[in-house]
């Protein structure tokens, strides 16, 4: 049972770049999560998803764009990539509001 | 806005030694608190779930408390290993299905 995945794990980009992180549950979960961590910060809620087809915005959504097409993926993008989106990007999915379960992480650096 | 302290940042505690780490959040009106655990470079480990209307919850030498009227929850660590060296992060959850975390406590125990 892999849980929660995320894919890449590590990315380089370049300042105005675009990229897209995958994740895949096989929990059959209804809600999923993308966060952000950041040094002394804590995480921060980018967007989340209430179901296959839904998304809505978290604290920090700006910059980022997701789309949940299917209900085990969840996809989160950068457009034009800053770096101030330097950061360990979490993955989570829950099947009630709140008992969270997390991928590994993805570590993305902008040059 | 919701805002979730964790005092303190680090600890450093003889193994063997009892421990208790401090969650303190704003707003009392949550669905539930979760505390993780995080080990370097990678995701979170749920550790215990306490909804709203519980005041507590036990697992193995873990034991969180929840005062929703003071706004604090603890997370009891009974007879410390070097193995519990990690951060741990509570998240308060609201309804609308999404966590808020505190900037977690980086507890190392020494040998």
């Amino acid at each position: 049972n892999a849980g929660v995945t995320q894919t890449p794990k590590f990315r380089v980009l370049k300042t105005g770049q675009s990229m897209t992180l995958l994740c895949a549950q096989d929990m059959n979960h209804e809600y999923m999560y993308w966060y952000r961590q950041d040094p002394g910060m804590g995480l921060r809620l980018i967007h989340y998803s209430v179901g296959e087809g839904t998304t809505a915005k978290g604290e920090v959504p700006d910059g980022y764009n997701v789309s949940r097409l299917k209900k085990q993926n969840f996809l989160l993008g950068l457009e034009s990539a800053a770096p101030s989106q330097t950061s360990v990007y979490f993955c989570a999915s829950s099947y009630q509001p709140g008992e969270l379960f997390f991928g590994e992480g993805s570590r993305l650096t902008v040059l | 806005k919701q805002e979730v302290t964790q005092i303190p940042a680090a600890l450093s505690v003889p193994e063997g030694e009892n421990l208790v780490l401090n969650c303190s959040f704003t707003d009392s009106a949550i669905y539930n608190l979760q505390w993780f655990r995080q080990d370097p470079g990678k995701g979170l480990t749920s550790l215990l779930l306490i909804q709203s209307s519980q005041r507590e919850q036990t697992s193995g030498r873990l034991n969180a408390s929840l005062d929703k009227s003071s706004g604090r929850s603890t997370l009891y660590i009974a007879a410390s290993q070097p193995g519990d060296s990690a951060t741990y992060l509570c998240a308060v959850g609201d309804s609308s299905y999404k966590l808020i975390f505190g900037s977690g406590t980086r507890l190392l125990v020494r040998p």
